[in-house]
């Protein structure tokens, strides 16, 4: 059975501070994907990145930045030089190769104080 | 940003009442999703559409039907509505599915309070 575990329900920084959001999650398959969104106080679910089962190759973008270790089952999420605007639920995902549909985690809630 | 609406936004029902929600797309995504959100639980899969009128059952499907006649469209019915279906809707699109990263794209989400 798949499964998504963010186990930090909230955390707060200060702004400028640095913050990872930790992601593990179980699946027997060999072909899955690996999902980060976001979900501002406005409510709406902003997609992040996607990463294939085949790809470990860490990713940049901006002050974001992920790591994939499969060795650990993880996908971490790094903010570098946090911002008010940063301040948001997020939510780790995973999609088997088999399955039509996301499997989520229950969400980390971020919130940077100014 | 992908072109989904919901509609209604905000709805407060009954107890027993029914219910429909609607999604509707501009991008011709050939899969749809619907999910209901509550806390501590994240987002749920309650029905899922991979062509018209080709549906299928995901994670929380009881007390809740859906519809695909038309590719932009797709229909999520409470037939009876619970207090235990008060929460947020999400519907969802992908252009493709399971085989190819099933990257989704969500809609704006609809409020709904049972009493």
């Amino acid at each position: 059975a798949q499964k998504v575990t963010q186990a930090q329900t909230e955390i707060s920084v200060v702004e400028k501070e640095d913050v990872t959001l930790d992601c593990v999650y179980e699946t027997r398959d060999t072909t899955y994907y690996l999902f980060w969104y976001k979900q501002p106080p406005s409510g709406e679910l902003v997609f992040l990145i996607r990463r294939n089962s085949f790809d470990e190759q860490n990713e940049i973008s901006g002050r974001y930045s992920w790591n994939f270790q499969k060795s650990t089952s993880s996908f971490n999420f790094t903010i570098t030089a946090s911002q008010v605007v940063d301040s948001a639920v997020y939510f780790c995902a995973l999609s088997e190769g088999g399955a039509n549909n996301l499997f989520f985690g229950t969400g980390t809630r971020l919130t940077v104080i100014p | 940003d992908a072109g989904i609406t919901q509609s209604p936004r905000h709805k407060v029902t009954e107890t027993g009442t029914p219910v429909t929600l609607r999604c509707h797309q501009t991008e011709n995504h050939r899969y749809m999703y619907w999910y209901r959100q509550d806390p501590g639980h994240g987002l749920r899969l309650i029905h899922y559409s991979y062509g018209v009128k080709d549906t299928d059952k995901g994670e929380v499907s009881d007390g809740y039907s859906v519809s695909r006649s038309k590719t932009e469209d797709f229909l999520l019915t409470l037939e009876s509505a619970t207090s235990s279906q008060t929460s947020v809707y999400f519907c969802a699109i992908s252009e493709t599915g399971r085989t190819a990263g099933n990257e989704q794209f969500f809609g704006p989400g609809t409020r709904l309070t049972v009493l």
